[in-house]
């Protein structure tokens, strides 16, 4: 059974493009959740998605940054206009189901914004 | 806000030293808390502790959490050069949000 799967892992762009990162839960899992780790702090909670729902986007800044996680394919968090303090390492975790807190998390992208 | 504040920040042991990490937590929500293991790749799951006073054991690994005085430590005896990593406590919430601490950094020397 794999374990999560993030691509790429590893990111570079230059000011004002776009950065689009894909994640692949566990097989079988529904619930996903995206955090980003800026340098030397915690990770912080971004987005939590069901299959085709955003459930949760307190922690996601109102402009450039979206999410998705289709009904078919990899769970999807996209940047527009990238600035240089986007750059961070960006982890994507999932969840049998929304009954237990257990997450298991993926080897995450590190987005750097030239 | 909600906070957990891990403490210390940083540790230097010797192999064989026993240690304690502590994490403390202020969260509306409270439901479980989690700790994990990072080093330089994907956070790995260590425990979920819900309940008060009961120990969670792997191994050398051990945890306990406090519902009264809103902290858990996480234990790790007869420490290898393996167990050096960052340690992340983070408290799971009612609407499944996790919210980390900033983490301790372990660094056992050989």
């Amino acid at each position: 059974n794999a374990g999560v799967m993030q691509n790429p892992r590893h990111l570079v762009r230059r000011r004002g493009q776009e950065a689009r990162l894909r994640c692949s839960p566990m097989k079988g899992h529904s619930h996903v959740y995206w955090y980003r780790q800026l340098p030397e702090e915690g990770l912080k909670f971004m987005v939590y998605l069901q299959k085709e729902n955003i459930i949760d986007e307190s922690g996601m800044p109102k402009e450039r940054f979206s999410a998705e996680f289709p009904k078919e394919g990899p769970s999807i968090l996209r940047i527009q206009q990238v600035v240089r303090g986007d750059s961070a390492a960006y982890f994507c975790a999932s969840q049998d189901s929304g009954l237990m807190d257990e997450q298991f998390f993926g080897p995450g992208t590190r987005l750097t914004v030239l | 806000e909600d906070k957990v504040v891990q403490s210390p920040l940083s540790l230097v042991v010797h192999e064989g030293d026993t240690v304690t990490l502590n994490c403390s937590y202020e969260v509306t929500n409270f439901r479980s808390l989690l700790w994990y293991k990072q080093e330089k790749k994907a956070p790995t799951f260590l425990f979920m502790l819900t309940s008060s006073g009961i120990e969670k054991k792997s191994g050398r690994l051990s945890s306990i959490l406090d519902k009264k005085e809103l902290f858990s430590i996480l234990n790790i005896t007869a420490t290898q050069t393996g167990d050096s990593a960052v340690y992340l406590c983070a408290v799971g919430e009612y609407g499944n949000k996790l919210v980390f601490g900033a983490g301790t950094i372990l660094r056992v020397k050989s």
